[in-house]
């Protein structure tokens, strides 16, 4: 498949663990915050979503969380599966713009 | 439904050539975004239309143009190719553009090379 990123950092799990995928964020005008995953081959897919005045959102198996004080957002899997591995990307939106900006993305690898 | 189609999956170019990448939405979406993406600046935005007029555009040279036809199909051009614009280009569609309201749902993209 086609790499989507070098030297990206990486996060090894074991299948059933559960994992924590970080992220800082930049801008503290930020409103609206998305988790993708993209994986070898394909585009990024929306994962979960979490606006600036929610801390906490959880969906199936993932729940992100949001900490405006520090500007982190984290997406964390629950017993993680082989097909989870890829490229989870986070992205934020300002207010008032309609187009997210990326981050630099984590690869997760999930061993059998 | 079918998804977002992007056309050609892979592109061989030389430097100074031109290239044209073409990019068809999920029906009913009138919204087309087009990123680049490259392992040292990862995912960066390159413009957005709506409705066949350009709404937004991220930070590249002029060298870098799109458009979209009145089906919502939509084209980016870059013309005098450089190495620096090997990448794979992503094309995203959603409704109406806001990300906040609108899932954006991405192509597979299109991986192009250039020597």
């Amino acid at each position: 498949g086609e790499s989507v990123g070098l030297h990206l950092p990486t996060l090894s799990v074991q299948e059933g663990d559960n994992s924590i995928i970080n992220c800082a964020y930049s801008n503290s005008a930020s409103d609206y915050f998305i988790w993708y995953k993209q994986e070898s081959g394909k585009g990024p897919q929306f994962i979960i979503d979490i606006r600036s005045n929610m801390d906490k959102r959880q969906g199936q198996r993932v729940t992100v969380l949001l900490n405006k004080t520090v500007k982190h957002l984290s997406l964390q899997i629950a017993a993680t599966q082989p097909g989870d591995s890829a490229v989870y990307f986070c992205a934020e939106k300002v207010g008032g713009s309609y187009i997210p900006t990326f981050g630099r993305g984590t690869s997760l690898i999930v061993h059998p | 439904k079918a998804g977002v189609t992007q056309t050609p999956r892979y592109l061989i170019k030389t430097r100074g050539q031109q290239v044209t990448l073409s990019c068809s939405p999920i029906s009913g979406h009138r919204s087309v975004s087009w990123y680049q993406q490259t392992p040292g600046q990862g995912l960066q935005f390159l413009f957005e239309y709506f409705s066949e007029t350009q709404r937004n555009k991220g930070n590249f040279p002029g060298r870098f143009s799109g458009r979209q036809f009145s089906n919502s199909r939509s084209e980016m051009n870059v013309s005098t190719l450089e190495l620096g614009d090997s990448a794979l280009y992503l094309c995203a569609s959603s409704l109406e553009g806001d990300v906040a309201k609108n899932i954006q749902y991405f192509g597979a993209g299109t991986r192009l090379s250039v020597l």
